[in-house]
């Protein structure tokens, strides 16, 4: 069973659409997170739900709105996409926020804006 | 000048050596510090979770803290070919699960 799951694998769009990125977690945690990791692997926090409540938006663009319709799903959903948008999207969950609780990744959204 | 600084390699070693991989970090208050291995497509699984300063030793891995230098490491003996993948290292505050990563060494173990 995969713990954290998301979808789709690969995505490749043109400049100017909207796209999302679903995620679940099967693991019982409260605790979600979208991160972007860019071409030179260097991996960045984008938002952080915890019971379904925002609690970090980083210096993130207006087009990028993160939805937790539950504690088990995360969703990312990115407007009129740009180049600059390319990189591949991590979601991760942890048992809860302020504790000693590590992050579990999915494999990776691998998206390709052209 | 980034918080946690990790050279990205690639570093290349023969089966069985001991490999050192090591970052620096510039934020005094960060307390718990981690080391990711990333296979090519797919996402950080975490490897080691350490506290604080000290070392801890889990199999062939080995991480080290040194936080008066503001340095940790990550050593694996005997290195294997299955080795071969990226080492992320990443550290968080106290209080909080926002962790702040390094850029990751490329590590190749060959056979």
């Amino acid at each position: 069973d995969t713990a954290v799951s998301q979808t789709p694998k690969y995505l490749v769009t043109q400049m100017g659409n909207d796209k999302s990125i679903k995620c679940e977690q099967n693991l019982g945690h409260d605790t979600m997170y979208w991160y972007k990791q860019d071409s030179k692997k260097f991996l960045k926090i984008m938002f952080s739900y915890n019971n379904k409540e925002l609690i970090i938006n980083e210096t993130v663009p207006n087009r990028f709105s993160p939805k937790s319709p539950d504690k088990a799903h995360l969703n990312l959903h990115i407007n009129s996409l740009e180049l600059g948008d390319s990189a591949v999207y991590f979601c991760a969950s942890s048992q809860d926020w302020g504790n000693n609780s590590p992050l579990h990744f999915g494999n990776g959204t691998r998206l390709t804006v052209t | 000048q980034k918080e946690v600084e990790q050279d990205p390699g690639p570093l290349s070693v023969p089966e069985g050596a001991i490999v050192s991989l090591n970052c620096t970090y510039s934020n005094s208050a960060f307390q718990y510090f981690m080391w990711y291995r990333q296979y090519s497509r797919k996402g950080p699984e975490l490897l080691m979770y350490t506290y604080s300063s000290g070392n801890k030793e889990d199999g062939r891995f080995t991480a080290q803290v040194d936080k008066s230098s503001k340095y940790i490491s990550l050593f694996i003996r005997d290195s294997q070919p299955s080795d071969s993948a990226t080492y992320l290292c990443a550290m968080r505050l106290e209080y909080g699960n926002k962790l702040v990563f390094g850029a990751g060494t490329i590590l190749r173990v060959k056979s």
